[in-house]
């Protein structure tokens, strides 16, 4: 089984505040995802990458960075952190598999608070 | 990218069989169907994809109808632990990569 370890698993930050959430994965997939879970929107593509120093952009991307330091390390990064990111995030990982041989593997989420 | 449509909400008793339906009238042939489930306090889980017909797993199997617009996830003998979001998705092949996930289908299973 895949494994996709998240760090911090909650985090209270204050408005203005730099927060990173760091996302590892043991499993030598090539692609890694951010994805922020709301009440009603069901999950949204932050940012995601297919190596290490590439970087994609998502569906929701304003107000967050990411860097992809290596293929295991995927982190998000909110330098002036806002209310509205207040969210659930999931970070996950993929292989590059054929037409329809693509399973997304999740970690177990951090929560963020942002007073 | 085809949008895909399914019931906010289903219940079943514990053994049961139960049918996810989820509709994708603009699919188009390049697009695969997944579906991912997610219990409380986890992230998305792989279930199942197909691309036509029927395809099953240990876990479930997945029918599509012959014009691909419908698809249907069936899990047999639902217990406690099946609780969970269900979420059909559907997106090119060569964007396998990038899945975009709406609200799903929310299973309450009751003992």
């Amino acid at each position: 089984e895949a494994a996709v370890t998240q760090s911090p698993r909650n985090k209270v930050t204050v408005t203005g505040g730099n927060v990173t959430l760091s996302c590892r994965q043991t499993n030598s997939h090539n692609y890694m995802y951010w994805y922020r879970q709301d009440t009603g929107h069901g999950l949204r593509l932050i940012h995601y990458s297919y190596g290490a120093g590439n970087l994609q952009i998502g569906d929701v991307p304003d107000g967050y960075k990411a860097t992809r330091t290596t293929q295991e390390d995927f982190f998000l990064l909110l330098e002036l952190a806002s209310p509205s990111q207040t969210s659930l995030y999931f970070c996950a990982s993929s292989t590059t598999g054929g037409a329809g041989q693509n399973t997304l593997y999740f970690g177990a989420g951090t929560r963020l608070s942002v007073l | 990218l085809a949008k895909t449509t399914q019931p906010p909400s289903m219940e079943a008793y514990e053994g049961q069989e139960v049918n996810v339906s989820c509709s994708h009238t603009n699919i188009a042939t390049s697009e695969y169907i997944y579906w991912y489930r997610q219990v409380p306090h986890q992230g998305p889980q792989f279930i199942i994809q197909g691309y036509k017909d029927y395809v099953v797993n240990e876990v479930a199997s997945l029918f599509i109808s012959a014009d691909r617009k419908l698809s249907t996830l069936s899990l047999p003998w639902v217990s406690l632990r099946d609780a969970a979001v269900y979420y059909c998705i559907v997106t090119a092949s060569n964007m396998g990569y990038k899945l975009t996930f709406g609200t799903g289908t929310s299973l309450l299973v009751d003992p």
